[in-house]
């Protein structure tokens, strides 16, 4: 078993839709959460980060941590098709360099 | 965009033959790290650098070894490339170490590798 899993999708939504995308874990000990957006033939950028439990917002983006169930999400709200990429979870504990990725989730947005 | 470079962006090389991939850094990050793209498996670490001649491995390292000379430049050598690591090779700078502060990870574009 991965210690990070995300469903690969691809997960095809109409444009204006809420978009749900999901990652769990199995190490409690991770408390740091990100998640990076991946366009086509380019590297990831840094879409949210999220310290501990709780939801964090930016924009049409909102980033949601429950530890107590090992499970991490990120809603688009009002989804555009330039939201159509790869969105990969990452995560990790305070005491090592490595983050652990899930495979990531490619997302479709219908015009 | 973060000042990084990552050269070539694509090779094709023979099975055997000892390859190197260039990371180049314009923004002084003290971390590093060399990945690997492959579809199902996400990234997956193959070596990361924490200073000048500091390096260590990461879940992938059978095959690769890396060198950092310099703070900007950071090396990805395959001894003897097999078809196993044809993938996509992203480097990566952050400014402390991942999942400390409030961290971000820069990505550079990325090398497509095929070994025939």
């Amino acid at each position: 078993q991965k210690e990070v899993e995300q469903d690969p999708g691809p997960l095809s939504v109409p444009e204006g839709a809420i978009v749900s995308l999901n990652c769990t874990y199995s190490n409690s000990a991770f408390q740091y959460f990100m998640w990076y957006r991946q366009y086509s033939r380019k590297g990831p950028e840094l879409l949210m980060y999220t310290y501990s439990s709780g939801n964090k917002e930016d924009g049409r983006f909102t980033a949601q941590v429950d530890k107590s169930s090992k499970y991490i999400s990120l809603f688009i709200r009002d989804s555009q098709p330039s939201d159509s990429a790869t969105y990969l979870c990452a995560m990790s504990d305070h005491s090592n360099y490595q983050l652990i990725w899930g495979a990531g989730t490619k997302l479709i947005i219908k015009p | 965009d973060a000042g990084i470079t990552q050269s070539p962006r694509h090779k094709v090389t023979e099975t055997g033959t000892p390859v190197t991939l260039r990371c180049h850094q314009t923004e002084n990050h003290r971390y590093m790290y060399w990945y690997r793209q492959d579809p199902g498996h996400g990234l997956r670490l193959i070596h990361y650098s924490y200073g000048v001649k500091d390096t260590d491995k990461g879940e992938v390292s059978d095959g690769y070894s890396v060198s950092r000379s310099k703070t900007e430049d950071f090396l990805l050598t395959l001894e003897s490339a097999t078809s196993s690591q044809t993938s996509v090779y992203f480097c990566a700078i952050s400014d402390s170490s991942a999942g400390v502060g409030n961290t971000e990870a820069f990505f550079g574009q990325g090398t497509r590798l095929t070994v025939v």
